[in-house]
């Protein structure tokens, strides 16, 4: 089993649309917790911390769940430039582990 | 952008052969982490560097090996290249706390794109 597991994709979804991601994490020691974005053949770039209590940043809203050992990750109103690979990525101590990613592509 | 620098930006390899990558890491940023992301997957932990010491690695063999300097840039090697190993590397650097090294805000550089025929 992967130490983190995410949705497969690709999520193609219309402009405005809302989109939801998943991810699992196996560790359950695990210390702190992140949405990461890629673009294409760029490197990943930190979206967003996320927080038991949950947390927004603007149009993105991240959600742990440390019982279920689940995370999420909620886009209202997708814009086009939205389009990129979703990255969860757990910290048990001492390391970044990286879920395969969700590729999402927003169309017009 | 981070400030975190890699080179070469792009490499091309045969099976065999030896290479060394470089990183930079943002000023003050006593961490660097390496990272290989094939293609289609998520960056995998290789090892991390601090203080110019070895501070944890991944499920990579010995032949995939590392250096830190004093001024906390660091180095990548990778011996007996093997088809597998085409990826692209990323380096990421963290700021120091008070208890040791710091691993949970971590800037990526651009990486190096490595292909091995």
């Amino acid at each position: 089993r992967k130490e983190v597991e995410q949705d497969p994709g690709p999520f193609n979804v219309p402009e405005g649309a809302t989109v939801a991601f998943n991810c699992t994490y196996s560790n359950s020691a695990s210390q702190s917790f992140f949405w990461y974005r890629q673009d294409c053949r760029k490197e990943p770039k930190l979206l967003m911390s996320v927080y038991s209590s949950g947390n927004e940043d603007g149009r993105f809203t991240a959600q742990l769940n440390r019982a279920s050992q689940y995370i999420s990750l909620l886009i209202r109103d997708s814009k086009l430039s939205d389009s990129a690979t979703y990255l969860c990525v757990v910290n048990p101590g001492g390391k970044l582990i990286f879920g395969q990613g969700t590729e999402l592509s927003v169309k017009p | 952008e981070t400030g975190v620098t890699q080179s070469p930006t792009h490499l091309i390899k045969t099976r065999g052969q030896q290479v060394t990558l470089r990183c930079s890491s943002q000023s003050g940023h006593n961490t660097v982490s390496w990272y290989q992301q094939a293609l289609g997957q998520g960056p995998q932990f290789i090892f991390q560097y601090y203080r110019e010491e070895e501070n944890g690695r991944g499920n990579f063999p010995p032949r995939f090996s590392g250096l830190q300097f004093p001024n906390y840039s660091s180095e990548l090697n990778v011996n007996a290249l093997e088809l597998d190993d085409s990826a692209l590397y990323l380096c990421a650097s963290s700021l120091p706390t008070s208890g040791g090294p710091s691993t949970d805000t971590q800037y990526f550089g651009p990486g190096t794109r490595l292909t091995v025929l």
